[in-house]
């Protein structure tokens, strides 16, 4: 596709179950970065890959939160015994060699 | 560390008039960017521009205008004739300039209604 795609929309979990969200890039773009936005926090940054690995991971909020890349390519953020106050949308964004970065529609992680 | 403050929490304008949405930054970083993102009810953050510390040039693009005053240290974003579809929050943001990790740090937002 032509911009940056996450999976799912929408996800309603309860308290204690792990949930995994999807973000497709810019086919091409080497840096991918992962946010959340929710009314207490506004747009906060979780994490930073540059291909494969992820030199800063420090935006992550606790070690129940964990993402991996893989073949340059697709992320995923796991989160772990899920919390109330981890209800957000979560918000994927890609860039190209130090260029702007173009963010996908987001995922809305409700948890019951 | 980076912060951006934009003061204004809610704006409402009539249509056709200009409005201008206010940022302002700290970095202790020589050099950084500057962005403006849009966010419709929809949801989705929409790029609207890019500056660098180095160019302080003002920008203009259709209807939207940009003031970066490093004085100031500020990066204002001006809409001129607005219509119905500039409703939405606006987002300013700063990283670092360098290659790699260019994080963004938001402000809060504004969020600018048109009426009608």
């Amino acid at each position: 596709g032509a911009g940056v795609s996450q999976s799912p929309s929408n996800k309603v979990t309860e308290k204690g179950k792990d949930v995994e969200l999807r973000c497709d890039p810019i086919s091409g773009h080497t840096a991918l970065y992962w946010y959340r936005q929710s009314l207490g926090q506004g747009l906060e940054f979780l994490i930073y890959f540059q291909g494969n690995s992820a030199p800063d991971k420090s935006g992550l909020p606790s070690d129940r939160f964990s993402a991996e890349r893989t073949g340059g390519s697709v992320s995923t953020l796991t989160i772990q015994r899920t919390q109330q106050e981890d209800s957000a949308v979560y918000l994927c964004a890609s860039s190209l060699g130090g260029g702007p970065q173009f963010f996908g529609p987001g995922t809305r992680l409700t948890v019951l | 560390a980076q912060k951006v403050t934009q003061a204004q929490t809610e704006i409402s304008v009539v249509e056709k008039e200009d409005v201008t949405l206010d940022c302002v930054y700290e970095t202790r970083d020589t050099t950084y960017y500057l962005f403006w993102y849009k966010q419709p009810p929809s949801g989705e953050l929409v790029f609207l521009i890019r500056r660098n510390s180095f160019d302080e040039q003002n920008e203009i693009s259709g209807r939207y205008s940009w003031n970066f005053q490093k004085s100031t240290s500020s990066f204002n974003f001006t809409i001129t004739a607005s219509q119905v579809v500039d409703s939405a929050v606006y987002f300013c943001a700063l990283s670092e300039a360098r290659r790699g990790n260019e994080k963004l740090t938001f402000g809060t937002g504004t969020r600018l209604t048109i009426i009608p």
